[in-house]
């Protein structure tokens, strides 16, 4: 069955290191992968989208990188803030529809 | 702009009781609405989607119902909750591309007593 992995282990950095998240998919063949926020309490807040085309995409201190081989994402964030604390989820939608499947996310903690 | 709203933010209902959630989308036309619990830990369980008015579609068999009366309005229903029915409720739009992201409203917290 399709599964989309992300560590539900809590990442502890401290402030201005770089923070790393992987999502990891199995029987899944997406098209397209985008990251979101969520913060308790509230519904997601959406970030970035990087297409299975696309290596690597870019925003301001976020960068997401797409390995369709490794069936993995990345999703960087450098010089990290304690504002930065926060769930964050990663979702896949296959080139025959447009419904988003979200993983489990993982938690930021960023300490000052 | 576009905005979703997604009321009420709490809800304490006994179990048995009905349940009613409204979600209403503005600012955009022929949106495609979801209906996502989250249970505490886990990840957004897709419940219900649609296309258009009075067109649903059903992810998980459960005792939970939806219906879409108007291009912009969503509604997540139940007859009788169960305690199993608790949970984060969220109600979600995007558009009909692979490159609209999906916006969320607030949410629901849903305890089921």
């Amino acid at each position: 069955s399709q599964k989309i992995e992300q560590n539900s282990e809590a990442l502890n950095i401290q402030e201005g290191k770089t923070a790393t998240l992987t999502c990891n998919y199995t029987n899944y063949s997406p098209a397209y992968l985008q990251w979101y926020r969520q913060d308790p309490g509230r519904g997601p807040v959406f970030l970035l989208l990087i297409r299975e085309n696309e290596k690597e995409k870019r925003k301001e201190r976020l960068k997401v990188t797409f390995d369709t081989t490794l069936k993995q994402s990345l999703f960087h964030i450098t010089a990290s803030q304690p504002a930065d604390s926060a769930t964050y989820l990663c979702a896949l939608q296959s080139g025959g529809s447009y419904i988003p499947t979200f993983g489990r996310g993982t938690s930021l903690i960023v300490h000052p | 702009s576009q905005t979703i709203h997604q009321w009420p933010a709490t809800l304490v209902q006994p179990v048995g009781s009905p349940l009613s959630l409204e979600c209403t989308v503005e600012g955009t036309s022929n949106p495609n609405l979801y209906w996502y619990r989250q249970a505490a830990g886990r990840g957004l369980q897709l419940l219900f989607y649609s296309v258009g008015i009075g067109q649903i579609s059903s992810e998980v068999p459960q005792n939970l119902s939806a219906s879409r009366p108007q291009d912009r309005q969503f509604i997540l229903s139940s007859k009788k909750l169960l305690l199993s029915d608790s949970g984060f409720y969220l109600c979600a739009w995007t558009g009909d591309t692979h490159t609209t992201e999906a916006f969320f409203g607030q949410g629901t917290r849903l305890t089921v007593v």
